[in-house]
């Protein structure tokens, strides 16, 4: 069964310090790997995506994941941190072809201090 | 494009009423899933259609709830009747490779 972990649910960082959140995930084949973002009392958006390829992939708003087979991780990482990156941030598996049944991990919320 | 959009954005209720949530695609994409999210519970997935035919419903709570999709832009989920405990963000995705999420429809059943 596939499954996703998001070891930190709390995070807090200092304003412009660097980020990195930790995603493992258990797949039994080449999975599609995504990052969600969701500020509160908003809906969830897409901050990247890894299909193939390079396994360091850029996103939107400064943020990169890069892909380790080997770990079975997807971390996230931005080397600056704003205040308006105050959210919840969650990693997701889904099968090629997919965005189709993926499975959420449990979400970190990350806190900036000014 | 406009992205997924969902209404109403809040729905107050009282229990016992009937509730519908709405949820209009992007167009383009062939699957849309409707979830839940709590504070306890988290990112629930209740129900996905692939080309308007409902694929799995296993994680529908109980049969109050109901979900539709007679065209491939438009999908509603039905609660009836509602209870205090249905309370939650109720989240409309869709996707052909990639989820995209609507903003939610926050109820609150009193």
């Amino acid at each position: 069964a596939q499954s996703v972990t998001q070891p930190d649910i709390h995070i807090t960082v200092s304003e412009g310090a660097s980020l990195e959140l930790r995603c493992n995930y258990s797949y039994g084949a080449t999975p599609y790997l995504f990052w969600y973002v969701q500020s509160p009392g908003q809906g969830l958006q897409l901050l990247l995506k890894y299909f193939s390829g390079d396994t360091l992939v850029q996103g939107i708003k400064g943020f990169e994941a890069e892909f380790k087979r080997s770990q079975s991780s997807f971390n996230l990482r931005k080397p600056s941190v704003h205040w308006s990156d105050a959210a919840e941030y969650f990693c997701a598996v889904g099968p090629p072809r997919a965005g189709n049944m993926l499975t959420f991990g449990g979400g970190t919320r990350l806190m900036v201090k000014p | 494009d406009a992205g997924v959009i969902q209404s109403p954005r809040h729905e107050v209720t009282e229990m016992g009423q009937e509730v519908t949530l709405r949820c209009k695609p992007i167009s383009g994409h062939d699957y849309l899933f409707w979830y839940r999210q709590t504070m306890m519970r988290g990112l629930e997935l209740l129900i996905y259609f692939n080309n308007n035919v409902p694929i799995d419903d296993s994680g529908m709570p109980e049969d109050r709830f109901s979900a539709k999709m007679p065209n491939a832009s438009f999908s509603t989920l039905k609660i009836q009747p509602s209870e205090p405990r249905d309370s939650a963000v109720y989240f409309c995705a869709s996707s052909y490779d990639t989820q995209y999420f609507g903003p939610g429809t926050r109820l609150t059943v009193l």
